[in-house]
């Protein structure tokens, strides 16, 4: 039982570069989501998707991007990394949005 | 306004007592969900109960209790005889159709020490 998928858990980037954050789940989910957390401030929606094609902003969307071309995967992109997207990301997934929440194990993202 | 706020940052409780974490909500929505999620130190997001707010009754999952006071918008979480096991960080979230029926929203926390 796999559940969500998140690679890599540890990543160090420098200012400016790219990268993709990877999620999968094996639920048949519709529903997937991105939070980023950080100290005293709990989790924050980044983006989300209620089904294959369609993406949607969250609260701190700026600086990110989605896509959502299968039902299995959400992957996070950072265009251009900034210091101040130093967190842990977490992707999650529900069968719809009512439900509760699946969390993968989170990502923990330096940007230096 | 958050629309989810948990006052105490940090509980401290001795092993074996009950403990309430706050939480309380806003929302205008009649149709919200509330859920309580454990976060220990190794960092994985745990699902520990649920509250709907057409619920009757508080919801209950083994030594986790929902004390649910819809006219003063709390729902707070009581954990029975308290383990060491449940030293954690303790998240209220709320999803309601604000806009859209699929964004869950997360208080900042409480930090819960059980001490022995």
């Amino acid at each position: 039982n796999a559940g969500v998928t998140q690679t890599p858990k540890f990543q160090v980037l420098k200012t400016g570069q790219s990268m993709t954050l990877q999620c999968a789940q094996d639920m048949n989910h519709e529903y997937m989501s991105w939070y980023r957390q950080d100290p005293g401030m709990g989790l924050r929606l980044i983006h989300y998707s209620v089904g294959a094609g369609i993406t949607d902003q969250g609260e701190v969307p700026n600086g990110y991007n989605v896509s959502r071309s299968t039902t299995e995967d959400f992957p996070l992109r950072l265009l251009s990394a900034a210091p101040s997207q130093t967190s842990v990301y977490f992707c999650a997934s529900s069968s719809t949005g009512r439900e509760k929440l699946f969390f993968g194990s989170g990502t923990q993202l330096s940007v230096l | 306004a958050q629309k989810i706020t948990q006052t105490q940052p940090g509980m401290f409780v001795q092993e074996k007592e009950a403990v309430t974490l706050d939480c309380t909500y806003d929302t205008s929505d009649p149709s919200y969900g509330l859920f309580w999620y454990k976060q220990p130190s190794s960092g994985e997001m745990i699902f520990l109960i649920y509250q709907g707010s057409y619920d009757q009754q508080n919801a209950t999952e083994g030594r986790y209790s929902l004390n649910f006071q819809k006219a003063r918008k709390s729902a707070n979480l009581v954990i029975s005889a308290s383990q060491l096991g449940d030293s954690a960080m303790y998240f209220c979230a709320m999803r309601d159709s604000g806009g859209s029926n699929y964004k869950l929203t997360f208080g900042k926390g409480t930090l819960l020490t059980v001490n022995p």
